[in-house]
């Protein structure tokens, strides 16, 4: 079985622009994960969607958004980009069929890189 | 809200050697911690996890318990290997949203 992937897995942008980064989960899974990773702050939890709808959100500003479609791949865009949102972005999916503690599975992550 | 604090934040051992990395966490609601790896330009993938029904778990070489009342989880890895360098990051949960700790960089020395 194919595991999550993640499309693009370099970015650049400038500050001010947006960018789209996409998801695809495990094959059967129904829930997808993103999160943020930095030196800094490490890795923190952006949001969760489940059935196309926002289950959990983290404590990012509104800039930060997201969607899932029917077949579960999801999508998350930053708009008006700052030199802070300079990450690697990654995706996990789980089975999720009842909510609860599913293992998660991350894919390789998207770094976005802004100048 | 949850937080996880994990130690050390680096972590030196010889080839052959054990290792031990411990994470506390302060929601008594979480009941699922996962350990992850992470390799240079690689997601965290994950190596073991543990419920909280469960006090220990091992799979091999690994193994991580669980201490529900004191809230703290560690992860042992016995015969370490040169591959077994990499970040190990433990986080904690009680719906979806993972809140991971700070990460452990083990390097092991051959």
């Amino acid at each position: 079985k194919a595991g999550v992937t993640q499309t693009p897995r370099y970015l650049i942008k400038t500050r001010g622009q947006q960018v789209t980064l996409s998801c695809s989960p495990i094959s059967g899974h129904r829930s997808v994960s993103w999160y943020q990773q930095t030196p800094g702050q490490g890795l923190q939890f952006l949001f969760e969607y489940f059935s196309e709808t926002q289950r959990n959100k983290g404590n990012f500003p509104g800039r930060f958004s997201g969607r899932q479609f029917s077949n579960s791949r999801s999508e998350m865009n930053v708009s008006t980009l700052e030199l802070g949102d300079s990450a690697l972005y990654l995706c996990a999916s789980s089975l999720n069929p009842a909510g609860g503690q599913e293992t998660q599975y991350f894919g390789p992550g998207t770094r976005l890189l802004v100048l | 809200g949850e937080n996880v604090e994990q130690h050390p934040s680096t972590l030196s051992v010889q080839e052959g050697d054990s290792a031990v990395i411990k994470c506390t966490y302060s929601d008594s609601a979480s009941n699922y911690f996962p350990w992850y790896k992470q390799e240079l330009g690689k997601g965290p993938q994950l190596i073991i996890d543990i419920r909280s029904n469960v006090g220990e778990k091992k799979d091999q070489r690994i193994a991580v318990t669980l201490n529900k009342t004191a809230k703290h989880f560690s992860l042992h890895i016995t015969e370490t290997q040169p591959e077994d360098s990499a970040v190990y990051f433990c986080a904690a949960t009680r719906a979806q949203k993972l809140v991971f700790g700070q990460g452990t960089r083990l390097t092991i020395n051959p």
